[in-house]
């Protein structure tokens, strides 16, 4: 069964810094993986989708990376702004049949002024 | 593109009665998800539905809750006889194709009283 884990489950940070955001995957047999962003009490907006091909995506200030063999993906937000106060969710797709996401509980991320 | 349509946003129901929750998907999008997300919990699979079939209700409780999405109109997932416990955030998500990117909707959030 996969499990995803997003460790720590909050941070805080002053504005400007650059971060990176982790996600472990227990099974790596996966299709795709895909980070979201979920602002309090909202849906949840697609940040970025790496394929199990891809190494990693690139979207404005965020990168997202993928390491298959090892299970990890990591989300690196440059010049953090209190803007990007959120919580940021990583989901998996598997191969196969099944194609339903298994999700993180997230990381609450707060970027002080 | 109108996104992924929920509605209603919010819900309130007393226990004992129905709960109706209709998702719209994107325009060309035919695979159509559910996931439930309960408080200071990760968002989980519920279902997986295609134009008038259900792929996959691995994730749904076996009483009272039911899905469909027919060949006109929204997808509609149909809680009966609601309990306290089913207050959570219920979050509908379309994709063109199976296991390609998930685009979510904002949601509605049931309380029950």
């Amino acid at each position: 069964k996969q499990e995803v884990t997003q460790i720590p489950a909050a941070l805080s940070v002053p504005e400007g810094e650059n971060l990176v955001l982790n996600c472990s995957f227990t099974d790596s047999a996966i299709y795709n993986l895909q980070w979201f962003r979920q602002d309090p009490g909202k849906g949840l907006t697609s940040l970025l989708l790496i394929q199990s091909s891809q190494r990693e995506q690139t979207s404005g200030r965020l990168n997202a990376s993928l390491d298959k063999s090892s299970g990890r993906s990591t989300l690196y937000i440059a010049a953090s702004q209190p803007g990007d106060s959120a919580t940021y969710l990583c989901a998996v797709t598997p191969t196969g049949a099944n194609s339903k996401l298994t999700f993180g509980k997230g990381i609450t991320l707060s970027v002080r002024p | 593109n109108a996104g992924v349509m929920q509605n209603p946003r919010h819900l309130v129901r007393r226990r004992g009665q129905e709960a109706r929750l209709r998702c719209s998907p994107m325009k060309g999008h035919s695979h159509v998800y559910w996931y439930r997300q309960l408080p200071e919990e990760g968002l989980k699979f519920m279902v997986y539905l295609q134009k008038e079939n259900i792929i996959d209700e691995s994730g749904m409780p076996k009483e009272r809750f039911s899905a469909e999405f027919p060949k006109e109109g929204p997808s509609i997932l149909r809680i009966q006889q609601v309990v306290r416990g089913d207050s959570a955030a219920y979050f509908c998500a379309s994709s063109p194709l199976e296991r390609g990117g998930y685009t979510f909707g904002s949601g509605t959030r049931l309380t029950v009283v």
